[in-house]
């Protein structure tokens, strides 16, 4: 089955910098990768999103981009706030059925605890 | 918001007893995930439902069972229950099958066995 590598496991940045983390997968057939964060205790909000047919993606400060041929995507945050403080998810999600129409269950790497100072 | 609902939102119980999580996906949403969230072993995939039937399942336990209604609501049974059961429990909806991937989560329930 599919494998979600994620690092670094924390990362601590000075408010204004660029925070980027990193994710591999395993699974080849794998085209749906999607970035959680998560603030204690809270759920996994979906930020962002990157398709196996699209090389990169922006919404506003963070951009996610994607290397399919060695199957790793990166989170980048760019000017980072505290308030970007957080746990962040990537994920992975493999197609199901014929023509890979529907998708199904999310492979999830370990998280990384985002720390940004003021 | 995400319009993903559960209850309860904490439950606590002894061991080897039986407990039933609730999850309504968000209006026009198709598909149900459960996902356990744990210190040690990070956000897992326990099972998805489409549209009432079950679509794929992930590692979860024999002593776990779920379904999803006919009004598409699901619940998720947990039984002779053990310490190590405690977590966070997440269903999360997308609109499934050649609809969009995106999947939102609901605010979890936490479960602590004592």
């Amino acid at each position: 089955g599919e494998n979600v590598e994620q690092h670094p496991s924390t990362l601590s940045v000075q408010e204004g910098d660029s925070a980027v983390i990193k994710c591999t997968y395993s699974d080849s057939a794998s085209n749906y990768f999607p970035w959680y964060k998560q603030e204690l205790g809270k759920r996994p909000q979906l930020i962002i999103d990157i398709r196996s047919n699209v090389g990169e993606k922006k919404d506003q400060r963070i951009a996610v981009t994607l290397n399919k041929t060695a199957k790793h995507f990166s989170l980048h945050i760019t000017e980072t706030q505290p308030e970007d403080s957080a746990v962040y998810f990537c994920a992975a999600s493999t197609p199901l059925g014929a023509g890979g129409t529907s998708y199904g269950k999310l492979t999830f790497g370990q998280g990384t605890i985002l720390t940004v100072h003021p | 918001d995400s319009g993903v609902t559960q209850t309860p939102k904490h439950l606590i119980t002894a061991t080897g007893q039986r407990v039933t999580l609730r999850c309504s996906p968000r209006s026009g949403d198709l598909s149900v995930y459960w996902y356990q969230q744990s210190l040690d072993q990070g956000l897992q995939f326990l099972i998805q439902y489409y549209n009432g039937e079950e679509r794929a399942k992930g590692n979860i336990l024999e002593r776990f069972s779920a379904q999803q209604f006919p009004d598409l609501h699901s619940e998720l049974n947990l039984s002779s229950l053990e310490l190590g059961d405690s977590a966070l429990y997440f269903c999360a909806s997308s609109v499934g099958a050649g609809g969009s991937y995106e999947q939102y989560f609901g605010p979890g329930t936490r479960l602590t066995v004592t």
